[in-house]
């Protein structure tokens, strides 16, 4: 029973696109996070929601538009596709804000584009 | 401007030796650090962690040392499997208003042989 899970796992568009990228957790964790891993490895967190709240949104361009409909669901819109975009985007769960406390991580989503 | 680097992108050692993997960090609002495992297509995977106010903290086969003066951490391995073959990221956090946000280095490919 996959316990952060995220849809789809490959996703190759053309640039100007506009595409979402979906996750859920079943762990009862209240907060969610958005990392994008780009071509030189780094993770960098995107956004973080708490109890469906914005709390972290890192200098992400405005094209990018998380949205956390309940607690168990963060999703990421991206509008008018770039191809600096391309990278591995990853959703991760923890309860609560405390920063000691564990995040667990989705298999991630591989986005492409063209 | 990396907060926190891992300077040795890939280290191979012999089933059963020992693996040091090491970690640095910028930052001094760190007071908690993680080591998450990576394997292939899939997302991070909480391995072990160390709060500021210790300098080693151990986990089976799994502990990690805290030089906070150095503001240097490591991860060792005793004795190394095969299964310990995947990429390790080290990351960290601080308190106040970061509210969970995680700071990861570039990893490391840790290849065991048999």
């Amino acid at each position: 029973d996959t316990a952060v899970s995220q849809t789809p796992k490959y996703l190759v568009t053309q640039m100007g696109n506009d595409k979402s990228i979906k996750c859920e957790q079943n762990l009862g964790h209240d907060t969610m996070y958005w990392y994008k891993q780009d071509s030189k490895k780094f993770l960098k967190i995107m956004f973080s929601y708490n109890n469906k709240e914005l709390i972290i949104n890192e200098t992400v361009p405005n094209r990018f538009s998380p949205k956390s409909p309940d607690k168990a669901h963060l999703n990421l819109h991206i509008n008018s596709l770039e191809l600096g975009d391309s990278a591995v985007y990853f959703c991760a769960s923890s309860q609560g804000l405390t920063h000691t406390k564990t995040q667990y991580f989705g298999p991630g989503t591989r986005l492409l584009v063209l | 401007d990396q907060q926190v680097k891992q300077n040795s992108p890939s280290l191979s050692v012999q089933e059963g030796r020992i693996s040091i993997l090491n970690c640095d960090y910028t930052n001094s609002m760190f007071d908690y650090f993680l080591w998450y495992k990576k394997y292939p297509a899939e997302g991070p995977t909480f391995l072990i962690s160390i709060s500021s106010i210790k300098d080693k903290n151990e986990d089976g086969r799994f502990t990690v040392f805290l030089n906070k003066s150095a503001k240097h951490l490591s991860l060792h391995i005793v004795p190394s499997q095969p299964g310990d073959s995947a990429v390790y990221f080290c990351a960290a956090s601080a308190g106040g208003t970061s509210y969970g946000k995680l700071t990861f280095g570039q990893g490391t490919i840790l290849t065991v042989h048999p």
